[in-house]
Order: structure tokens, then sequence, then C-alpha cells
């Protein structure tokens, strides 16, 4: 298995542009989450969905942040417009059901100037 | 609210050296229990999991955690640490009625040689 692929790895970019992550989970893992991991704050979970529908968005900082799953194979995390204090890493974890492991991906690093 | 406390921020061992590195949660009922491991500029990686059972868990790379419930504490430990055990570990709980997986700070430990 190839494990949770992530791209891009890395993004710079400039405030004010629309940043867009993707994920792809574990081929029949029905969970699907985002975290963000900080020096500041360490890692704090986005959002998460089960099934494909979002079950809690509780953790996603403001209305610039939005993440969809269209299919059970897919999920993106955008931001729009971008700032610095968004500059983290972005890891996209999924799970067989909710309350089972995560697997997470290597990540996105994220660089807003 | 339910937390995840890890009082150990950063450790520094010496190579053969023992380990144990704390974790306490805050909820009181049925939890999942989980010890991650991030090494420089990778992604998390799952060393051991406790949900139910024998409360000494063993994991990869000769790690194990102790669950003692009365204590609310699930302790990472290895007998003898070796420098490419230098990484960030992080403790993470799912309480029973939840989905959402809450980690501790992190514990940044560090081997010398």
């Amino acid at each position: 298995d190839a494990g949770v692929i992530q791209s891009p790895r890395h993004e710079v970019t400039e405030m004010g542009q629309e940043v867009t992550l993707r994920c792809k989970p574990i081929s029949g893992h029905n969970s699907l989450f985002w975290y963000r991991q900080t020096m500041m704050r360490g890692l704090e979970l986005l959002i998460y969905f089960n099934n494909n529908v979002p079950i809690d968005d509780s953790g996603m900082p403001e209305d610039r942040f939005s993440a969809k799953m269209p299919n059970a194979s897919f999920s993106t995390l955008k931001i729009q417009p971008s700032e610095p204090r968004d500059s983290a890493v972005y890891f996209c974890a999924s799970s067989l059901v909710r309350k089972e492991t995560q697997y997470f991906g290597p990540g996105t690093r994220l660089l807003v100037l | 609210a339910q937390s995840v406390s890890q009082h150990n921020h950063h450790v520094i061992l010496s190579e053969a050296a023992s380990l144990e590195l704390g974790c306490n949660y805050s909820y009181g009922g049925t939890v999942n229990l989980f010890w991650y491991v991030q090494y420089p500029g990778q992604h998390l990686q799952l060393l051991l999991k406790y949900f139910s059972g024998d409360p000494l868990v063993k994991g990869i790379k000769g790690f194990e955690a102790e669950f003692i419930k009365s204590k609310f504490s699930f302790n990472l430990r290895k007998p003898s640490v070796q420098w490419s055990d230098t990484a960030e570990y992080f403790c993470a709980v799912i309480p029973g009625t939840a989905s959402k997986l809450t980690f501790g700070t992190g514990t940044r430990l560090q081997v010398t040689l």
C-alpha cells in the first residue's frame, strides 16, 4: 500500500494567494483528517470526514479555510486568501473507521510570505 | 475539556540509557491510547496503541507502554535508547464517546553518542 499521499510536499506562496493542498487517503479507509502543526500550537485537528461527509470542522481557523472530499479517494484543503500566520506543516491522515489508528501522510510544508 | 499532558518537553539521554516518557489524560471513561513518533523532517508514525486487554503494550523498535487506568497514564518506555531514536514523541487519546484524536504537546528526545 502506498500510504497516505499528499501534494505538494512544499509550497511557497505570497500573502493573498490561494493555496490548495491535496490528499489521497489509504484505499478502503473511511475517515480522513486534516491537521496543522506549528511550533507554537503543536498538532491541531482542523477537520475530519467520515464516508466523505464533514463531521467536525470546529478546528478550522476561520472562513479563509475550506475543505472538501468529493469522493473516497481525494480531499482538498484550501486557504483563500493565505496569510503569513498560515505557515505550517499540514498533515492529512486516514483511518479505517473513526476510532481506529490514524495513518499520516508526509505533510505539506507551507510558507506564506 | 479532555486533555493530554506530556510533562517532559525535552529529554536528553546518552545511548543505552533507559527511557520513560510520561503521558496523562483527563478523560475518565473508556479510551483508546496511542504513541506516535516523528523523526526529524518526517511525518508521524505509529509506535504502539492500546484499545483493551493487556495493559502492557509492545510496539515497534523495542518500545512499550503501560496503561494504568487508576493513574490515567500511558507512559512510554524503552530499556536502552539508540541515537536513531532521536525524534519527537506524541501521546494521543480518543475518548470512548468521541472520534477526535487529541494529541499531547510532544516530547523531544535527543539521544547523544
